[in-house]
């Protein structure tokens, strides 16, 4: 079955550096994949999408990467910050008709001043 | 713009008491609706979607129902609420996005505040 993962464990980092976080997937071939950042008691809320026949994206002091023959995503977040803590969830389309999407189980993101 | 409402925020219930969350879009027609459930330090499970009026389907057995009364509002309820109904609840929609020139489904899902359901 498609299957998502990404790192269960709350990435620290500090204040300036650049976060790295993983979206790893099986048993699939999406067309693209998305991320989202949620903070804590919210809903998530959309930052980038990448097409697999795009290798980078960039929004600011976000970048993603996406290799299709490593089945992964990278997600950087470049002079990071402390308003950049949150949990970062990646997601793949499981159906285009219904939009229906995979979420994997998010990373925390912690960054200290 | 869209918009999207969702309450209560938060909500506490006796175990087999009924349930009735709700969800309203705006600025949009013929939305996809998505409900998911998180539980504390999980991610998203995807309860029920529905990509038009009446059309409702299910992802898990479970003890909630789902229903789209309106194209733009999306209920979730139950007869009887279990414990292990608590959890997070999210409402989300979306569509689909037709590029100039060419059609790409982006499909990105745009989520409501959420609502804290604690059933005891």
């Amino acid at each position: 079955s498609q299957k998502i993962e990404q790192n269960s464990e709350a990435l620290n980092i500090q204040e300036g550096k650049t976060a790295t976080l993983t979206c790893n997937y099986t048993n699939y071939s999406p067309a693209y994949l998305q991320w989202y950042r949620q903070d804590p008691g919210r809903g998530p809320v959309f930052l980038l999408l990448i097409r697999e026949n795009e290798k980078e994206k960039r929004k600011e002091r976000l970048k993603v990467t996406f290799d299709t023959t490593l089945k992964q995503s990278l997600f950087h977040i470049t002079a990071s910050q402390p308003a950049d803590s949150a949990t970062y969830l990646c997601a793949l389309i499981r159906s285009s008709n219904t939009g229906k999407l995979i979420f994997g189980q998010g990373t925390t993101l912690q960054v200290k001043p | 713009s869209q918009t999207i409402h969702q309450w209560p925020a938060t909500l506490v219930q006796p175990v087999g008491s009924p349930l009735s969350l709700e969800c309203t879009v705006e600025g949009t027609s013929n939305p996809n609706l998505y409900w998911y459930r998180q539980a504390a330090g999980r991610g998203l499970q995807l309860l029920f979607y529905s990509v038009g009026i009446g059309q409702i389907s299910s992802e898990v057995p479970q003890n909630l129902s789902a229903s789209r009364p309106q194209d733009r509002q999306f209920i979730l309820s139950s007869k009887k609420l279990l414990l292990s109904d608590s959890g997070f609840y999210l409402c989300a929609w979306s569509t689909y996005y037709s590029g100039s020139k060419t059609r790409v489904a982006k499909n990105i899902q745009y989520f409501g505040a959420g609502t804290r359901l604690s059933v005891l």
